[in-house]
């Protein structure tokens, strides 16, 4: 299984403001995601993120308010623009398990208030 | 939309009581995952079960799929304070992107 860091663990932000979120992967892997989980609800993809190409946004998500980058095989950052207090949730990334299994295995999540 | 849809919402069980939680979900899919998450951290994947598959266990998980109904179970038997969480079923569909939507999640709590 893949073990997956983020950067930061939690942080409290103006509203107008944006802020980069960092997913570190132990192994190479081909699809990360990135997903959001607004207080006390579940978790909404946000977009799927292949190295070497554009990120695939789901509906209701645009790159403008949430840019990603996947430079390499083990690392991705989603970044959070132009914040306001609808934005406070916990962003998690995730990596698919490339063994074929069709699990993902995620990161601990980085918890965002904005104030 | 959410596919996904957990009920109980909310789960309260002493410890060594079985918990059973359930998903039903709206389209075809090729399988359906269950994950654990404690407090807010990150998911645990728990189990996986195949669309032509109807029941597996592991160790005191044991889960179900009756595809014609759309439905899913999740059972924990014998449980435990550690056991407290929250529990998301998520379905897995194969197309241009093979993804995953989580349903709502039933939160459990095991006291002791």
């Amino acid at each position: 299984s893949a073990v997956i860091s983020q950067k930061p663990s939690r942080d409290i932000c103006q509203r107008g403001t944006s802020l980069t979120i960092q997913c570190q992967v132990d192994s190479q892997v081909t699809m990360m995601f990135w997903y959001r989980q607004q207080p006390g609800q579940s978790l909404t993809l946000i977009a799927t993120a292949n190295q070497g190409s554009e990120a695939t946004y789901e509906s209701g998500f645009v790159i403008d308010k949430f840019p990603i980058s996947r430079p390499n095989l083990t690392f991705s950052t989603l970044t959070v623009s132009n914040m306001s207090p609808e934005d406070s949730s916990i962003y998690l990334c995730s990596v698919e398990d490339d063994t074929g299994r069709e699990t993902q295995y995620f990161g601990p999540g980085t918890r965002l208030l904005v104030l | 939309s959410q596919q996904g849809e957990e009920d109980p919402q909310a789960l309260s069980i002493q410890e060594g009581e079985n918990a059973t939680m359930n998903c039903s979900y709206k389209t075809s899919i090729n399988n359906l995952q269950w994950y654990r998450q404690n407090s807010g951290r990150g998911l645990v994947h728990l189990i996986l079960i195949r669309s032509n598959e109807r029941e597996k266990h592991s160790g005191r998980l044991r889960v179900t799929l009756d595809t014609s109904k759309k439905s899913s179970s999740l059972l924990i038997t014998a449980s435990r304070a550690a056991d407290t969480a929250s529990y998301f079923c998520a379905t897995g569909r194969r197309g241009s992107n093979y993804k995953l939507t989580f349903g709502k999640g039933t939160l459990l709590t095991v006291n002791p």
